[in-house]
């Protein structure tokens, strides 16, 4: 099956820093989400990103599909964007339907 | 706030017991998921509903029993767990997409299931 690796797995910041976040697939996806979970466990879209680049405040994403890798950029990092990064890809299943798989995360944690 | 909500936020149950946790989203979608997420792994898709119909069974134990009532909600029935089926339960819903394709997932806060 597809494989979805994150990196880095985790990540210590000061507050004020850039980081980037990388998520590589094996296999073509139909699409691509990036999600934050927080440290009570809700997890928030942030990104729906099948290819292209998109902007939301201080986080961007870059899907390249045909490099099979999207990226998410976090500036100007604050104390409240501690939690995991998930990556999750959205496949059609040989089965019938479309299934989406998340990639093992990358833990942020943001030092005030 | 979260458009999906998802009851209880705790749950703690013995092996023998029977439960059930809910979720109910109001935004008119018509795709609804539950995942499990055990501590610092990644959620892992169990059930998928579709249009009210069972469309996706990861072939879940059948001591985990979902159901879909109508479009606006979706419930998980619990019988005679084990202590291993601890655990985070999100419920999810998508607006679903031409072809089938969810779309973009909106999750809930989960609940939160302990099995003693």
């Amino acid at each position: 099956g597809i494989q979805v690796e994150q990196s880095p797995p985790d990540l210590i910041l000061q507050e004020g820093a850039n980081s980037t976040l990388r998520c590589n697939f094996s296999d073509s996806v139909n699409n691509l989400q990036w999600f934050h979970q927080n440290p009570w466990g809700q997890l928030i879209n942030l990104f729906y990103i099948p290819s292209g680049t998109k902007q939301n405040g201080r986080l961007s994403a870059t899907t390249v599909a045909t490099e099979r890798y999207s990226l998410l950029y976090i500036s100007s990092s604050q104390t409240t964007d501690s939690g995991v990064y998930f990556c999750a890809v959205e496949i059609y299943r040989n089965t019938g339907g479309f299934k989406t798989i998340f990639g093992a995360g990358t833990r942020l944690f943001v030092k005030a | 706030d979260t458009e999906v909500t998802q009851t209880p936020k705790h749950l703690v149950m013995g092996m023998t017991n029977k439960k059930s946790l809910k979720c109910e989203q109001h935004m008119g979608h018509r795709a609804m998921y539950w995942y499990k997420q055990k501590a610092k792994k990644p959620p892992e898709l169990m059930f998928v509903y579709s249009y009210e119909k069972l469309s996706i069974n990861e072939s879940v134990p059948s001591r985990f029993s979902p159901e879909c009532p109508n479009s606006s909600l979706l419930n998980l029935h619990l019988h005679a767990l084990q202590p291993e089926d601890s655990a985070l339960y999100l419920c999810a819903s998508s607006q679903g997409l031409a072809g089938g394709a969810p779309g973009k997932l909106f999750f809930g806060e989960g609940s939160r299931l302990t099995v003693l």
